[in-house]
C-alpha cells in the first residue's frame, strides 16, 4: 500500500536558520505534491503545489523541491522565524482529478528564538 | 480566508446520543471530505464526495455516515455517539480539475461523555 514518511515527528530550530523538511513516498506515483501549515485546533492552510514534472518552486521564504526518482520531497524555510513554528504536512495528489489527497502525519516545527 | 465553515465548533455529548456535525461551504466546489484527527496525530479520511448524490467512505472505517443533498452541504452524522468517537472532525472542500488546493473548516472538537 501506498505510503508517506515525513522526516522526522519534530524539528527544532534556531531563528533565523532554514528549516528543511522532508517528505518521502512509496508504491505511489503522484502526479502532484502539495504543502499544507496547520496550527494547534485548526485546519491545515495550503502553502505550495508542485507538479511532476517540476523540480522547484519558490514562494517568498518558502522552497520546494520534488524528485519523482528518489520519490521525496523537501520544504525548506528560509531565514525561520517563531512564527512559523507549525506542523507542516506533505500530500501527495494521484493521476486522477477524483483521488483523494494522501497526507502525510506531519513534522512539527519549533523554531527557538 | 477560506468560505467553509463547519458547527458546532465544539461538543460535549453523552453516550448514545445522534448527533449531526454541520459543514458548508460557498466556493461551489464539487468535491468535499471528512477526516478525523487526534491531538498531536495524522488526518485520517473517513467520508468524500465527488458532487451531488455522490458519497465515497474513505481509508478509515467509520461508524458514521454523510448526505450530499446540495453542492455547498455535507453533513456527517453519528447515529450512537459512544467514547471512541472522540476526537477532532475536519470538514474540506476543493474545486474539481484535481490539483486545486484543499481547503479545510476550522473542526469540530467532539467529546463523548
Amino acid at each position: 500500500s501506498q505510503k508517506i514518511e515525513q522526516n522526522s515527528e519534530a524539528l527544532n530550530i534556531q531563528e533565523g536558520k532554514t528549516a528543511t523538511l522532508t517528505c518521502n513516498y512509496t508504491n505511489y506515483s503522484p502526479a502532484y505534491l502539495q504543502w499544507y501549515r496547520q496550527d494547534p485546533g485548526r485546519g491545515p492552510v495550503f502553502l505550495l503545489l508542485i507538479r511532476e514534472n517540476e523540480k522547484e518552486k519558490r514562494k517568498e521564504r518558502l522552497k520546494v523541491t520534488f524528485d519523482t526518482t528518489l520519490k521525496q520531497s523537501l520544504f525548506h524555510i528560509t531565514a525561520s522565524q517563531p512564527a512559523d513554528s507549525a506542523t507542516y504536512l506533505c500530500a501527495l495528489g494521484g493521476p486522477s482529478g477524483n483521488t483523494p489527497l494522501v497526507f502525510g502525519k506531519g513534522t512539527r516545527l519549533s523554531v527557538i528564538a | 480566508e477560506a468560505d467553509i465553515y463547519q458547527t458546532p465548533r465544539y461538543l460535549v455529548i453523552g453516550t448514545g446520543k445522534k448527533i449531526t456535525l454541520e459543514c458548508s461551504q460557498t466556493m461551489g466546489h464539487d468535491k468535499m471530505y471528512w477526516y478525523q484527527q487526534d491531538p498531536g496525530m495524522e488526518l485520517h479520511l473517513i467520508h468524500y464526495s465527488y458532487g451531488v448524490n455522490s458519497t465515497e467512505k474513505g481509508d478509515l472505517s467509520s461508524e458514521s455516515t454523510v448526505s450530499r443533498i446540495r453542492t455547498e452541504h455535507f453533513p456527517l452524522t453519528l447515529e450512537s455517539a459512544r467514547p471512541s468517537h472522540t476526537s477532532q472532525y475536519l470538514c474540506a472542500s476543493r474545486e474539481s480539475g484535481g490539483r486545486n488546493e484543499q481547503y479545510f473548516g476550522p473542526g469540530t472538537r467532539l467529546t463523548v461523555t
